[in-house]
């Protein structure tokens, strides 16, 4: 099956610096791959919307200099956070749309927490 | 209202139970529609996934749509204790671009009981 790997699991910074957080298709291309949030018993909220080769699209709310999007190839998306602050402290996970499948795999998360 | 309606549990049952879990939506224009399961501090794992309505089955697990009704369901026969998780539901449109978007469902937490 598809699968989706993030790299790092799970990161803890200081107030004020910037953490890239990076998200791979592994067997597949995908041109769109979507950037989520996750609070504790949560659902899923939708920050950005990554295509291949042109800007990510923001969700309302999401402030897209602070979560930078980068999408250069059709097997890898980052985000980072810049300047990160304890209440960006959260649940991230990344999905990829399968051009074959069109069918959305996620990735396993990466917690970030803010001290 | 929400697009995505779901129930959201904790939803409890002993070992060997059916499990019957439901969401209901809003939009007719979804025509595309997924369960996830998502276990603690992991991402959601697809389980299932169907576009037409009627019935469909793999192994344990069976999906049910109702576009008519705009129901979903999901079942899950003869449940073991690996299966406690949080069962997400998720739709879109039929288009490419961004209405491949999904819309969630806010998640069951179902927990199966040894």
């Amino acid at each position: 099956g598809a699968v989706v790997s993030q790299h790092p699991s799970w990161v803890i910074c200081k107030s004020g610096t910037s953490v890239k957080i990076e998200c791979r298709s592994l067997d597949f291309q995908a041109t769109t791959m979507f950037w989520y949030r996750q609070f504790p018993k949560q659902s899923l909220m939708l920050m950005a919307t990554s295509n291949e080769g042109s800007k990510a699209t923001y969700e309302q709310g999401v402030e897209k200099d602070k979560f930078l999007i980068n999408h250069a190839s059709l097997t890898l998306s980052t985000l980072t956070v810049t300047s990160a602050h304890p209440e960006d402290s959260s649940f991230y996970i990344c999905s990829a749309v399968s051009g074959y499948t069109d069918t959305q795999y996620f990735g396993p998360g990466t917690r970030l927490t803010v001290l | 209202q929400k697009e995505v309606e779901q129930d959201p549990g904790p939803l409890s049952v002993p070992e060997g139970a059916i499990v019957s879990l439901n969401c209901t939506y809003s939009n007719s224009a979804f025509q595309y529609f997924m369960w996830y399961r998502q276990y603690s501090r992991k991402g959601p794992e697809l389980l299932m996934y169907t576009y037409s309505s009627g019935n469909k089955e793999d192994g344990r697990f069976t999906a049910q749509v109702d576009k008519s009704s705009k129901y979903i369901s999901l079942f899950i026969r003869d449940s073991q204790p690996s299966d406690s998780a949080t069962y997400l539901c998720a739709m879109r449109q039929i288009s490419s671009g961004s209405a491949r978007q999904l819309t969630f469902g806010s998640g069951t937490q179902l927990t199966v009981l040894p």
